[in-house]
């Protein structure tokens, strides 16, 4: 079965500090592996997009890993500032029945406080 | 801008009525996707769209309908048959197949509450 599971389930740190995220999935064939941060009540936004063969990916603050071979991604936040409050989601792209869907983590709730 | 738009961003229903949920973009993207979000669950596919007139069953789809006459539009029904309708529904709009360096814009969302 095509699961996406995301760890911590929630997180809580000081304003300043660093953290990482985890993603672990179960999707064959496997397409591409995307985060999104999605603030309370609003629509997920992109914020990396990794390939089968990409190691890493950065956007500012935030860095992506991914290792095809054990199946596991990670989000590293830098410097976390109080904006970076949000829901964090791992998507992974698969190919089925000659159409990509997505299947979607339950996302980890991070809370940066002052 | 370009963009995706979601209408209403509040929207209360009565038992027993349908209510249709509002989705446009203007990114020119073939699929547009609708997903269900409750608490402490991923994202869940309702339908989906590849191209204008053609639309597919996600994996919850009983109790929802859609329509795809223009490719800009793909408004979500949530008919009476639909037993727990309250949610945040969100709609997402893609390049065509391939989506290899491509991604999936989503739009603000709806929050449906049944009264």
């Amino acid at each position: 079965k095509n699961q996406v599971e995301q760890s911590p389930q929630s997180l809580i740190i000081l304003e300043g500090k660093n953290c990482t995220l985890q993603c672990n999935y179960t999707v064959s064939p496997f397409s591409n592996l995307r985060w999104y941060k999605q603030d309370t009540g609003r629509g997920p936004v992109s914020l990396t997009i990794m390939t089968f063969s990409e190691n890493t990916k950065s956007n500012g603050r935030y860095t992506a890993t991914l290792d095809a071979d054990t199946k596991q991604s990670s989000l590293h936040i830098t410097a976390s500032q109080l904006s970076d409050s949000a829901s964090y989601i791992c998507v992974v792209s698969v190919l089925t029945s000659g159409t990509y869907k997505y299947i979607f983590g339950t996302g980890t709730r991070l809370k940066v406080l002052a | 801008d370009g963009g995706i738009t979601q209408s209403p961003k509040y929207l209360f229903r009565k038992e027993g009525q349908n209510v249709t949920l509002s989705c446009e973009q203007n990114l020119n993207h073939d699929a547009m996707y609708w997903y269900r979000q409750d608490p402490g669950q991923g994202l869940r596919l309702i339908y989906y769209s590849q191209i204008v007139n053609d639309f597919q069953k996600g994996d919850i789809a009983e109790g929802y309908s859609v329509s795809r006459e223009k490719k800009e539009s793909f408004p979500l029904t949530v008919t009476s048959a639909q037993k727990n309708p309250t949610a945040f529904y969100l709609c997402a709009s893609s390049t065509p197949r391939g989506p290899t360096n491509t991604e999936a814009f989503f739009g603000q969302g709806t929050r449906l509450t049944v009264v």
